[in-house]
């Protein structure tokens, strides 16, 4: 079975600051990464995905890809107490036509 | 612009009853369609997919099923719930035929069903 890891947190940061998420991979074929946030109570909703190794800007948003190391982070900048929630990561599979999902990161942001 | 529609939004049901939840996607046609439920505090479990009509791989052999009848609905169901079945479950949809570079799913707004 092909995983997903990311640390559950609670991530804790004030107001302003930059939250770091970080997710592993073990599966070597796969090739799209995405984020994913959660409110909860809620269904996930797409922030932003990633093909290449290297960063993808996206507003206050930053994803980082590296395929060597297999894993893929989240960079929240000037954090916001609305950015409160439980982020997602997924990878696609090169197994089944679907993506594979980490458990999440629950990030509290700290007005 | 598409959009996916999923009810009933919450649902209370004993053990051992049948099951029914439908999923509509509008604004697309021929979109690859998934079922996952996400239990309390846990991430997403696969339960279904299917590329079209007709077409349903299973992940997780258990007492569910899933059919396609038309292009855009796909319906979860099952005979006799048990407890284990409560859980959040969220239907998603993806532009077929993309391969493995680009399958963005975006998720309806999901069923949360009890089991009691």
């Amino acid at each position: 079975q092909k995983e997903v890891e990311q640390n559950s947190g609670p991530l804790s940061v004030p107001e302003g600051a930059i939250a770091s998420l970080n997710c592993t991979y073990s599966d070597r074929g796969s090739q799209s990464f995405f984020w994913y946030r959660q409110y909860s109570g809620k269904s996930p909703e797409l922030i932003m995905f990633i093909y290449s190794n290297g960063d993808k800007e996206d507003g206050r948003f930053t994803a980082q890809l590296n395929k060597a190391s297999q894993y893929v982070s989240l960079l929240i900048r000037d954090s916001q107490p609305s950015d409160s929630a439980t982020y997602l990561c997924a990878v696609n599979s090169q197994f089944v036509r679907a993506l594979t999902f980490g458990s999440g990161t629950r990030l509290q942001v700290q007005p | 612009s598409q959009t996916i529609h999923q009810w009933p939004a919450t649902l209370v049901q004993p053990v051992g009853s049948p099951l029914s939840l439908e999923c509509t996607v509008e604004g697309t046609s021929n979109p690859n369609l998934y079922w996952y439920r996400q239990a309390a505090g846990r991430g997403l479990q696969l339960l279904f997919y299917s590329v079209g009509i007709g077409q349903i791989s299973s992940e997780v052999p258990q007492n569910l099923s899933a059919s396609r009848p038309q292009d855009r609905q796909f319906i979860l169901s099952s005979k006799k719930l048990l407890l284990s079945d409560s859980g959040f479950y969220l239907c998603a949809w993806s532009v077929a035929g993309m391969g493995g570079w680009t399958d963005t799913q975006y998720f309806g707004p999901g069923t949360r069903l009890t089991v009691l």
